[in-house]
């Protein structure tokens, strides 16, 4: 199993383009979801996924949309990139239900930078 | 609003010396709390959960619902302990991980 792949692993963009970061999971995972992590802030969650046909917001939302349209794809859309959005973003999976024993798989990242 | 702290950024230590990376919680739930480990070049891993109240590389971890903590502790550090440490909490839903701003573990020889 591949776990959860990403692409690309590097982005450069300029201010104002829009792009699509991919995720891809083989765990048949139901549970998928997008982090952005910056220095001392820790990883925080941008949308999530409980399900195909299934989006909600995370803690940071704007300027990003999602959808999944199947199981296994969980793309992050930027419509209109800004310097604020440089970062490493994560793509996550794990199982659906809520147990003390979850583990949520995480991608290698993408290193975005917006100029 | 569940939140997760960690208030050390940088925990600078030599091999043979006891490590402890501090978490600190707030949540109105009944929690459930990770430690999750991301390596030089390596992708983010679970470490270890409350639940399990198990020793993975010599690491546990108690959750002390008093205190609202959930402090990674290790007896002796050793060089390959140099890593990136996350603490998370799980809402009651299971919709929303939340990580801590993350903790800079570095084992001097």
């Amino acid at each position: 199993n591949a776990g959860v792949t990403q692409t690309p692993k590097f982005q450069v963009l300029k201010t104002g383009q829009s792009m699509t970061l991919q995720c891809a999971q083989d765990m048949n995972h139901e549970y998928m979801s997008w982090y952005r992590q910056d220095p001392g802030m820790g990883l925080r969650l941008i949308h999530y996924s409980v399900g195909a046909g299934i989006t909600d917001q995370g803690e940071v939302p704007n300027g990003y949309n999602v959808s999944r349209s199947t199981t296994e794809d969980f793309p992050l859309r930027l419509l209109s990139a800004a310097p604020s959005q440089t970062s490493v973003y994560f793509c996550a999976s794990r199982i659906l239900q809520r147990t003390p024993y979850n583990e949520q798989f995480f991608g290698p990242g993408t290193r975005l930078t917006v100029l | 609003a569940q939140r997760v702290t960690q208030p050390e950024k940088l925990l600078s230590v030599f091999k043979g010396a006891p490590v402890e990376l501090k978490c600190n919680y707030s949540y109105s739930g009944s929690p459930e709390l990770f430690w999750y480990v991301q390596y030089s070049r390596q992708r983010l891993q679970l470490l270890l959960r409350h639940i399990s109240r198990e020793s993975i590389k010599g690491f546990t971890a108690d959750l002390n619902k008093g205190e609202t903590s959930f402090h990674l502790k290790k007896p002796f550090a050793q060089e390959e302990d140099s890593a990136m440490y996350y603490c998370a909490l799980l809402d009651n839903a299971g919709n929303m991980l939340t990580f801590g701003g993350g903790t800079r573990l570095m084992v001097k020889p």
